[in-house]
């Protein structure tokens, strides 16, 4: 069973910093995707990663893909207020076409 | 564009009642899939469709739980007999293809409360 583990579950920190959440999965995928959820709100596709050794960036924001080590990492630099969020990440099943979510991270910036 | 459409946004029942929750995809999308956020919780996925064809169920929670689509577009999930623990954010998304390259596309969501 593919197990998806993001961490940390909640992170507080202050505008201008950089931080990193982790999503770790238990299972060979090379899909994986980063979506963002406002509260109240539903989600939102942020980056879509395909192959070993993906990097995309928008914005502020960069994700990656290892593989092998089975980690996406999504990298936030010099924080903004906007950027508070909940962020899940997913992985895609090739075998029964299931995304099995993260727990998600629950990121607030304060001014 | 339009995007995926929910309806309703929220639905208030009492336990034991039938509920049926609509989505409606993106216009050409022709794979379309139902997930259950409870509060604070990720997603839990459901089911999806390939056309009208819903292929694996086995995501369904229980019997109580069934979901059709006609005509390659709509899509409704019923929840018979509801109990409280039914009480979650219902998602449906849509894709192009069931394909991984794919991205999938959230609507709002339905608010399901069981009393």
């Amino acid at each position: 069973e593919l197990k998806v583990e993001q961490n940390p579950l909640f992170l507080s920190m202050q505008e201008g910093k950089n931080y990193t959440i982790y999503c770790n999965y238990s299972t060979t995928s090379d899909r994986l995707y980063w979506y963002r959820q406002d509260p109240g709100k539903s989600l939102e596709s942020l980056f879509v990663l395909l192959s070993n050794g993906a990097v995309k960036q928008e914005g502020r924001l960069m994700a990656s893909l290892d593989t092998k080590a089975r980690l996406s990492t999504l990298h936030i630099t010099a924080a903004v207020h906007d950027l508070s969020a909940t962020y899940f990440c997913a992985v895609f099943m090739d075998s029964n076409y299931q995304l099995i979510w993260g727990a998600g991270t629950k990121l607030i910036i304060k001014p | 564009g339009a995007g995926v459409s929910q309806s309703p946004s929220n639905k208030v029942t009492e336990k034991g009642k039938d509920v049926e929750l609509r989505c409606d995809p993106i216009s050409g999308h022709t794979a379309l899939y139902w997930y259950r956020q409870s509060l604070g919780q990720g997603l839990e996925f459901l089911i999806y469709f390939q056309g009208n064809s819903a292929p694996d169920k086995s995501g369904l929670p229980s019997d109580r739980f069934s979901a059709e689509r006609t005509g390659g577009s709509v899509s409704t999930l019923t929840i018979q007999r509801t109990q409280q623990e039914d009480s979650a954010v219902y998602l449906c998304a849509s894709s192009l293809w069931i394909s991984s390259t794919d991205t999938q596309y959230f609507g709002p969501g339905t608010r399901l409360t069981v009393l």
